[in-house]
């Protein structure tokens, strides 16, 4: 059974750090590119960056240049570090594996998420 | 960055009936479609991918269509279980990606 496992989510003012990490089991973790989605309180899903099995990563430009996602294969776990966080980054934040196919791009499976709370 | 826009935002129904959401996309995304439902509390959970291709273990009353720009996620007879938010994600190319404003199914 696929399992994620979201960790690190707590209290941070504004302008701190957090490190989220995701820890995987039941699939070949390295075979799979790996997602970060977050959801603010009361409202939507917000994509927050991909890792591809080959290391590419991607984010969108609500986090490009704080955000860092990174992979560790040989522990079959997933981290988002997270710096300057603001206000907007209060959210739930999940991890989430990528399917089977090659040819399209889905979030298969998902962790339960862990909650940040950026706040004074 | 590729807007999608779902209607409605929310609707009413009753068990047994047929629901539909439709999703349009700022621009063509050929078949990198999604769709997502999402109970209070839980994660997401993925129904549809490529548009039209059922994941596994998802009831059969769901399905997908459409290509290009527009899309649409069918139930075919409501069932309780049914009652959630539930979300299209385009996933054309290479991030970013993004997902629908998202649209709540309640009861009549």
């Amino acid at each position: 059974e696929v399992q994620l496992v979201e960790s690190g989510g707590g209290l941070v003012q504004p302008g701190g750090s957090l490190r989220l990490s995701c820890a995987a089991s039941g699939f070949t973790f390295s075979s799979y590119d790996l997602h970060w989605v977050r959801q603010t309180p009361g409202k939507g899903l917000e994509w927050v960056s991909t890792i591809t099995t080959a290391g590419d990563t991607y984010y969108p430009s609500s986090v490009k240049g704080r955000f860092t996602i990174s992979r560790e294969d040989a522990k079959n776990s997933l981290y988002l570090q997270m710096n300057s966080l603001r206000a907007g980054d209060t959210a739930v934040y999940y991890c989430a594996r990528g399917g089977s196919s090659s040819r399209f791009a889905y979030f298969q499976h998902w962790g339960q998420g862990t909650l940040v709370t950026v706040s004074s | 960055d590729i807007q999608l826009t779902q209607s409605p935002s929310s609707l009413s129904a009753s068990v047994g009936d047929r629901v539909t959401i439709t999703c349009r996309a700022s621009q063509i995304i050929t078949s990198n479609l999604n769709w997502y439902q999402q109970k209070p509390g839980k994660a997401p959970n993925l129904l549809i991918y490529a548009a039209s291709s059922l994941q596994s273990g998802v009831p059969s009353r769901f399905s997908g269509s459409g290509s290009g720009a527009d899309f649409t996620l069918t139930i075919s007879s409501l069932q309780p279980e049914d009652f959630a938010t539930y979300y299209c994600q385009q996933t054309y190319t290479t991030p970013p990606w993004t997902f629908g404003q998202g649209t709540k199914v309640e009861v009549k």
